[in-house]
């Protein structure tokens, strides 16, 4: 089965601080997502990429960048933490027709 | 623009009885339907995956069709029991070249022992 790792389960940052998020995957999928989710709000895309040193921008991307240096890491970086950016961010690969292997999901709070 | 609705929000079911959830989109070029469980504060697990050219996927008590023509899909789940008490959402995978998922809100439900 596909792993999908997600560094940490629950973080808490200080408004203004820089924040990795780091995702890993064990089958050398193509492609990677990165999720927020909020109550009433549901899942949205981020950012995504189709391959090492490739990104493209979800639905909401402001105050998000990422990172993809190897295929099986895709970091998502918070340039400056803001309260509103408290959420549950969720990871995600795939490859070619199969469907989306998610990870368990790294809940942050901004403070 | 293709989007995905999930309706009820919440379901309370007995335990022991057969359900279905329902899950329609507005757009039928799609390329795929996920089935997603998710327990409160976790990940989503993949529960069931249609191609578009499938009429039905099953999975131990898990039974997910497809029909693209009327935008819909139901995810019926045989004999419930407390541990599927979960939120389940239905995504659906567009034919173009974003490779978007559309997600729709879920359904939380509760099994009543």
């Amino acid at each position: 089965d596909v792993k999908v790792t997600q560094s940490s389960r629950y973080l808490v940052k200080r408004t203004g601080e820089k924040v990795f998020l780091e995702c890993v995957q064990d089958m050398d999928h193509e492609n990677m997502f990165w999720y927020r989710q909020d109550p009433g709000l549901g899942l949205r895309l981020i950012y995504f990429s189709y391959d090492v040193k490739m990104k493209e921008k979800g639905d909401i991307p402001e105050g998000y960048s990422v990172s993809r240096e190897k295929k099986e890491r895709f970091s998502l970086i918070l340039e400056s933490a803001s309260t509103n950016q408290t959420s549950m961010y969720l990871c995600a690969s795939r490859t070619g027709g199969r469907g989306y292997t998610f990870g368990s999901g790294t809940r942050l709070t901004v403070v | 623009k293709q989007e995905v609705t999930q309706i009820p929000a919440a379901l309370s079911v007995p335990e022991g009885e057969n359900l279905v959830l329902n899950c329609s989109f507005t757009d039928s070029a799609i390329y795929n339907l996920q089935w997603f469980r998710q327990d409160p504060g976790k990940g989503l697990t993949s529960l069931l995956l249609i191609q578009s050219s499938q009429r039905e996927q099953t999975s131990g008590r898990l039974n997910a069709s497809l029909d693209k023509s009327s935008g819909r899909s139901t995810l019926y789940i045989a004999a419930s029991q407390p541990g599927d008490s979960a939120t389940y959402l239905c995504a659906v995978r567009r034919v173009n070249r974003d490779d978007k998922i559309i997600f729709g809100k879920g359904t939380r439900l509760h099994i009543l022992p």
